[in-house]
């Protein structure tokens, strides 16, 4: 099953500007991530908020959580083409469980 | 960070063959372990949990007699896919947290199946 359904689903941008993911889940959760995949390989973690944490920051990278609306956002600032990749949200339900992943966010990045 | 790997990073086999893809975490003992899988263009979809020294639990709609998993030992779980068929090729990805510390996971690079 899948928790979380980003959107929109893909975006296009030139480098430099912003880009913005947003990603919804159902239930209550405890922690809340962010991936990047690059096609065809592995997972990138890029950052973690808590259930009861509302903005944290990474570099160009600015996660929030709004667990009243269930949902989440990734702003990429100043973005470059080597951002171009799928981003997906993942949630865990309680501690040690499996994470549940959204359908992704792909984002191409032009020069 | 912790590492996990997976080997092989690639496999092409035949129509009806079995095929084994290991998971191994590097630097930490794991009792769980979680088994996806992602099909083209899609996002990863939990396959099974993996519990050593007990039987996996298998997510609805995943043939428990299909994808075997064995988790024998804290730093290592096998996925076997058995009587492989065009439908399975996909890529198999496995993820594992360090045992007693339920903050994150740490996920494996991933093997890309191709039944022919």
């Amino acid at each position: 099953s899948q928790q979380g359904e980003e959107d929109p689903q893909a975006l296009s941008i030139q480098e430099g500007e912003n880009a913005t993911m947003n990603c919804s889940y159902k239930t209550s959760i405890n922690n809340l991530q962010w991936y990047r995949q690059n096609s065809g390989r592995g997972l990138v973690h890029l950052i973690l908020i808590r259930s009861n944490e509302r903005e944290k920051h990474s570099g160009r990278l600015r996660v929030t959580l709004d667990t009243s609306k269930k949902s989440s956002s990734l702003l990429i600032t100043a973005s470059r083409a080597a951002d171009t990749a799928s981003y997906f949200c993942a949630t865990d339900l309680t501690a040690g469980t499996a994470l549940i992943f959204g359908k992704g966010t792909t984002l191409s990045v032009s020069s | 960070g912790a590492v996990v790997s997976q080997h092989p990073s690639r496999v092409i086999c035949k129509s009806g063959t079995s095929v084994k893809i290991e998971c191994r975490s590097l630097d930490f003992q794991a009792t769980t372990m979680f088994w996806y899988r992602q099909f083209p263009k899609q996002s990863l979809m939990l396959m099974a949990t993996s519990n050593e020294g007990s039987k996996a639990t298998y997510e609805q709609g995943v043939e428990k007699d299909k994808f075997l998993i064995n988790h024998a030992s804290l730093t290592l779980s096998t996925l076997t896919v058995t009587s492989a068929h065009p439908e399975d090729s996909s890529f198999y990805i496995c993820s594992a947290g360090p045992s007693g510390y339920q903050e994150t996971q740490y996920f494996g690079p991933g093997t890309r199946l191709l039944v022919l």
